[in-house]
């Protein structure tokens, strides 16, 4: 089976750094995605990580251990506008994403 | 707009009534997906066409739930005899199949979604 975890909801400050983290359990990896979604709207994709290591894109990194089952998201000078729910998903051995719950930030001034 | 488009995108209607759902992908993509969304969760995958060929199903899929894509196109997805746990945001996401890094890369890009409520 799949399964990703990840945390419900974090708080930061404008201008801080934050990481979110995610674990995976999967039955045929094909790489981690991040996706950001503000309430009411669809995802939007953020990172894709299929190997180990660093991504970084802009503000926006990602990190991936496939030996330890883990990634995570690290936003960085945090605006009000990164408030939103951040979507860790498996993208499995079929092609379907498998998503966690979502982590929902809250970015304060 | 060459994003991916679905209508409509509010839907009220009563329980057990049929409803239709479209989705317009992108038109270079090949691979169409339809998930469920609801509040508080992720998306949760419903069923997958590669071109016009239905390649899987989830189990969350009832009898009551039928999906197509006669032309490889846009899609639709039926519900018949909605019940009230029906309601949910209904997303659709299409991709090209390609590779990256030796993996088949799998980025997908969502429409805006049709929420709907059974009343």
């Amino acid at each position: 089976g799949q399964n990703i975890d990840q945390p419900t909801e974090m708080t930061a400050t404008e201008g801080a750094i934050v990481q979110i983290n995610c674990t995976y359990q999967t039955s045929g990896f094909n790489g981690l995605f991040w996706y950001q979604q503000h309430a009411g709207e669809a995802p939007t994709f953020l990172s894709y990580n299929v190997l180990d290591g660093l991504e970084e894109k802009g503000r926006f990194s990602s990190f991936l251990s496939r030996s330890k089952g883990y990634s995570y998201l690290l936003l960085k000078e945090l605006q009000m506008k990164d408030s939103a729910s951040y979507l860790c998903a498996d993208g499995g051995a079929t092609n379907k994403l498998i998503f966690g719950t979502g982590t929902l930030l809250a970015v304060q001034p | 707009d060459t994003g991916v488009s679905q209508d409509p995108r509010h839907k009220i209607t009563k329980r057990g009534q049929n409803v239709t759902f479209r989705c317009d992908p992108i038109s270079e993509h090949n691979r169409l997906y339809w998930y469920r969304q609801t509040l508080g969760q992720g998306p949760e995958f419903l069923t997958y066409f590669q071109n016009e060929a239905q390649l899987e199903k989830s189990r969350l899929l009832s009898d009551r739930f039928s999906a197509e894509r006669p032309k490889g196109s846009f899609s639709t997805l039926e519900i018949q005899r909605t019940e009230q746990g029906d309601s949910a945001m209904y997303l659709c996401a299409s991709s090209p199949s390609g590779l990256a890094g030796g993996v088949s890369y799998n980025e997908q890009f969502f429409g805006p979604g049709t929420r709907l409520t059974v009343l």
